[in-house]
């Protein structure tokens, strides 16, 4: 059984960085999945930001793509986020979740960590 | 880009009713690509339904997807206590992979 588990800092200060870690347990990163991050502010849906194959190819939702890296790490079986020049409107939980091929669906999700951008 | 509409924003019922949520899309989709999710309170999406009528895996058979084109339908043919949550579709497409819809609530009434 796959299982996803979001780790960072919970507060980032206002124009700075917000990095984050999705670590794969049960499975293999490099397992024909993709794997994308999906935010959800405060009360508010969910939001798509990007995803990566293990193969380093990356798509971004086009909004925050000038803001956003996505990076895979084979030899720890994680994959990162990093967001940059942040504001108080990146202030979200952070999702990771197992992309099924095919019929490209979230299977599997982590259970989210939260991130507030505040000084 | 492809919108996703869904309604009603909340769908206030009783246990033991059925449920009908739309999601609509702005322009034709092919169904094989259109999931349906369920959010409770401080937990993370748990995806119900893939290709528009697939249920995933330890969904129960009371949930039920339909739909072509632009219109999709989740139906909860009765409802459980533990069915009054946020339910979001999802479709993916080529220009951006993924678009979730904003959710329809359905609380106990």
């Amino acid at each position: 059984q796959v299982q996803l588990q979001e780790s960072g800092p919970g507060l980032v200060k206002p124009s700075g960085a917000l990095s984050l870690t999705c670590a794969v347990f049960g499975g293999s990163i490099s397992s024909s999945n993709w794997w994308s991050w999906v935010r959800q502010p405060p009360g508010k849906g969910l939001e798509w930001i990007g995803e990566i194959y293990h193969t380093g190819t990356t798509n971004y939702n086009p909004s925050l793509k000038s803001r956003v890296a996505i990076s895979v790490d084979k030899s720890k079986n994680q994959v990162s986020l990093k967001v940059k020049s942040v504001t108080a409107a990146d202030t979200a939980v952070y999702y990771c979740a197992r992309v099924q091929m095919v019929y490209y669906y979230m299977d599997v999700w982590g259970k989210g960590t939260t991130v507030t951008v505040s000084s | 880009e492809i919108v996703l509409t869904q309604s009603p924003g909340t769908l206030s019922l009783s246990p033991g009713e059925r449920a009908t949520l739309s999601c609509r899309a702005s322009q034709s989709v092919s169904s094989n690509f259109l999931a349906w999710y369920q959010q409770k309170p401080g937990q993370a999406p748990r995806l119900l339904m893939f290709g528009a009528s697939r249920r995933a895996t330890g969904i129960p058979d009371r949930f039920s997807g339909s739909g072509s084109g632009t219109d999709f339908t989740l139906t909860i043919s009765r409802l459980e206590p533990e069915d009054f949550a946020v339910y979001y579709c999802q479709l993916y497409s080529l220009s951006l992979p993924f678009t979730f819809g904003p959710g329809t609530k359905v609380d106990i009434k």
